[in-house]
């Protein structure tokens, strides 16, 4: 079945250092991936997503992505985090074949910036 | 409305009795989803509506769990004879269409806590 890895469960950093954020799927098909991000007390909402194209994709807030085939992973990079970027992070990919556009989610990881 | 809608979003019931969670899709999105987040489990998919049909169900955990979408809008998603277990989350999504190269948007979930 297909699934989605993030390897960190609990990431803590101080303002202005650099995050990466693992996630790897087991689905060796056409896949679509995304980056979700859910702020305190708020719904989830889309980071950046990639469908085709350039691998590396950027999305909002100064967060990016890269999509490497080779290695099943999409992780999520941002070169100088701040406070505000406390949240918790979910990776989902789904099938590039599949007509429900179903997601399926790894297990989220939460991010805590000390000011 | 402006985005996707749930009701309530908190709700305690005792073990036993049934609930029903409530979604507004966003207006003009075919496609509509539930998913479940609970605590050290991440967000599972439930099931899929497209329009008024679910052509995926595999997510249902067992046969208290049941859903529908009317009108191509609204959806209830109904657990009978609540467990502890069933105690998480409850997340809707909706998107334009079923396809996968669209961006799915949450509500804010339901919070089911079963005593």
């Amino acid at each position: 079945a297909q699934s989605v890895s993030q390897h960190n469960h609990h990431v803590i950093l101080s303002e202005a250092a650099s995050l990466e954020l693992g996630c790897n799927y087991s689905y060796g098909g056409t896949v679509n991936l995304f980056w979700y991000v859910q702020y305190p007390g708020q719904h989830l909402q889309l980071l950046l997503k990639y469908f085709s194209g350039d691998p590396l994709v950027k999305g909002i807030k100064g967060f990016e992505a890269e999509f490497i085939k080779s290695k099943f992973s999409f992780n999520l990079r941002k070169p100088s985090v701040q406070w505000s970027d406390t949240a918790e992070y979910f990776c989902a990919v789904n099938q590039g074949s599949s007509n429900t556009g179903k997601l399926i989610f790894g297990q989220g990881t939460t991010l805590q910036v000390k000011p | 409305g402006a985005g996707v809608s749930q009701s309530p979003s908190n709700k305690v019931t005792e073990k036993g009795k049934d609930v029903e969670l409530r979604c507004d899709p966003i207006s003009g999105h075919t496609a509509l989803y539930w998913y479940r987040q609970s605590l050290g489990q991440g967000l599972e998919f439930l099931i899929y509506f497209q329009g008024n049909s679910a052509p995926d169900k595999s997510g249902l955990p067992s046969d208290r769990f049941s859903a529908e979408r009317t009108g191509g809008s609204v959806s209830t998603l109904t657990i009978q004879r609540t467990q502890q277990e069933d105690s998480a989350v409850y997340l809707c999504a909706s998107r334009i269409r079923g396809n996968q190269d669209t961006e799915a948007f949450f509500g804010q979930g339901t919070r089911l806590t079963v005593v």
